[in-house]
C-alpha cells in the first residue's frame, strides 16, 4: 500500500519569510498525481497545490510551490513570503485511481 | 453554492447508539468517500463508493456502514458508537480518477462518551 510521510510534526516561520514543507511516499506505481491541502481552524479542507506525476515541471500557485523530485520520492512545499492566514495544517497526499492517501500532517505558524 | 454538503457539525453520542452522518454533492461526481481524521495520523479512509449502488471498504471500515442509493447522496452510519469513534469526519467527491483532487465537506465533530 502507498505510504505518505510527513516528518515535521510542527514548523514555524517569521511573516514574510520562506518555509518549506517535507514529504516523502512510497510507490510502485509511475502514473499518479500528489496535492498540498491546507487546513485551517475552520476545519475545511482546502486545496493548495497539485502535481502530475508525469510532468517534470514544478507546480506553482502564486507564493506556493512545490519541489518535486520522482526518483527521490519526495514533493516538498514551499511558501514564500509567508502570511498571518497561511498558519494551519498542511496535509500532503497522494492518489492513484482514487485511492488517496495522507500524511500525518503539519502544524505550521505563523510568527508576526 | 455547489460542493459537498455534510451535516451535523457537531455530534454528541452516548456509547451504544446509532446515528447517520449526512453527506450530499450536487456535482456529479461518481466517486464519494467518507475518512477519519485523528490528531497525528492524518486522514484515513472508512469507505468509498464508484457509483450508486457500488460500495467498497478503506482502511478503517469496522463499526461503520454505507450505501449509495443516488449519484448525489453517501450516508455514514455508525452502528453502535464507541469512545474508539470519536473523530473528525469528512465526507468527499471527486471525478472517477481523482486527478483534480477531492472537494471535501465541512466536517463533522463526533464525540462518543
Amino acid at each position: 500500500a502507498q505510504t505518505v510521510t510527513q516528518s515535521q510534526p510542527e514548523m514555524s516561520v517569521q511573516e514574510a519569510e520562506t518555509v518549506t514543507l517535507s514529504c516523502t511516499y512510497d510507490t510502485s506505481e509511475s502514473d499518479y498525481y500528489l496535492f498540498w491541502y491546507k487546513q485551517p481552524p475552520s476545519r475545511q479542507m482546502i486545496l493548495v497545490i497539485r502535481q502530475e506525476a508525469y510532468k517534470q515541471q514544478n507546480a506553482t500557485e502564486n507564493r506556493f510551490s512545490v519541489n518535486f523530485q520522482k526518483a527521490a520520492k519526495s514533493f516538498s512545499l514551499k511558501i514564500s513570503d509567508s502570511q498571518l492566514g497561511d498558519a494551519a495544517m498542511y496535509f500532503c497526499a497522494y492518489i492513484q485511481n482514487n485511492d488517496m492517501r495522507f500524511g500525518a500532517g503539519t502544524r505550521l505558524t505563523v510568527k508576526p | 453554492n455547489a460542493g459537498v454538503t455534510q451535516t451535523p457539525k457537531f455530534q454528541v453520542l452516548k456509547t451504544g447508539q446509532s446515528m447517520t452522518l449526512q453527506c450530499a454533492q450536487d456535482m456529479n461526481h461518481e466517486y464519494m468517500s467518507w475518512y477519519r481524521q485523528d490528531p497525528g495520523m492524518g486522514l484515513r479512509l472508512i469507505h468509498y463508493s464508484v457509483g450508486a449502488g457500488i460500495t467498497d471498504q478503506g482502511e478503517v471500515p469496522n463499526g461503520y456502514n454505507v450505501s449509495r442509493s443516488t449519484t448525489e447522496d453517501f450516508p455514514l452510519r455508525l452502528l453502535s458508537a464507541a469512545p474508539s469513534q470519536t473523530s473528525v469526519y469528512f465526507c468527499a467527491s471527486s471525478s472517477l480518477r481523482g486527478s483534480y483532487g477531492y472537494t471535501f465537506g465541512s466536517g463533522t465533530r463526533l464525540t462518543v462518551v
